[in-house]
């Protein structure tokens, strides 16, 4: 959904570097969302934001931080990466305003692999 | 803690409704049931969503049963874009405490 974007789109980095994951969106959403994906297995929740001041621990956050900038803006770090980060990251977001559905919708997802 | 139970994946063949079954014993008056869709390696795409009715959208429809205790989600005329790996959510609607849990899905072959 070209409304959500993340860059890079694919990353290689070795053990130890920070990395930082961006995210935006031009859905005008409150709502933003980290999830990781490993192979065979659903997204899990990294961090989660339901607007610029609020920010949330999912259920595998140890390891991460995020930032929200701006409404627009979310941003995933692994300040020192390790292999088991190794994994494709979505972004989504959803508008608590939209009927009651609060549908999720992502991003393209960014494929991270740390040596 | 799953809510959700799915098999691991399905084959349907080209042109054939495919029916996606999704057990969710344990479900509350007021969770949802939401499904989404993970084509490939993109990020995943709501289908549809229901409480308790019968639900149809332009891309499915979603049977829940009358003790929602379990639902399907159908595909009237699979077609090979439909391969994908199927997610089955219970959830209440707009709950600032609780978000989407995505399980390992279903991974519905498409055949020609």
């Amino acid at each position: 959904d070209a409304d959500v974007t993340q860059t890079p789109r694919n990353r290689i980095t070795k053990t130890g570097k920070r990395i930082m994951l961006e995210c935006s969106q031009t859905k005008g959403h409150d709502r933003m969302y980290w999830y990781r994906q490993d192979p065979g297995l659903g997204l899990r929740l990294i961090y989660y934001s339901f607007d610029v001041k609020d920010i949330n621990k999912g259920e595998i956050s140890d390891g991460y931080s995020v930032s929200r900038q701006a409404q627009a803006k979310f941003s995933l770090s692994l300040e020192s990466a390790i292999p088991n980060q190794t994994a494709l990251y979505f972004c989504a977001t959803s508008d608590a305003g939209q009927r009651f559905l609060d549908e999720q919708f992502f991003g393209p997802g960014t494929r991270l692999t740390v040596l | 803690d799953a809510k959700t139970t799915q098999p691991p994946s399905m084959d349907c063949a080209e042109g054939r409704a495919a029916n996606l079954p999704c057990n969710h014993s344990t479900i509350s008056g007021n969770e949802y049931v939401y499904w989404y869709r993970q084509i490939h390696s993109q990020g995943p795409q709501y289908i549809i969503h229901g409480l308790k009715n019968n639900e149809t959208n332009e891309m499915a429809s979603l049977i829940i049963t009358e003790d929602r205790k379990s639902s399907t989600l159908i595909l009237p005329h699979a077609t090979l874009r439909d391969t994908a790996v199927y997610y089955c959510i219970v959830r209440v609607a707009r709950n600032y405490g609780q978000n989407f849990v995505f399980g390992p899905g279903t991974r519905l072959s498409v055949l020609p």
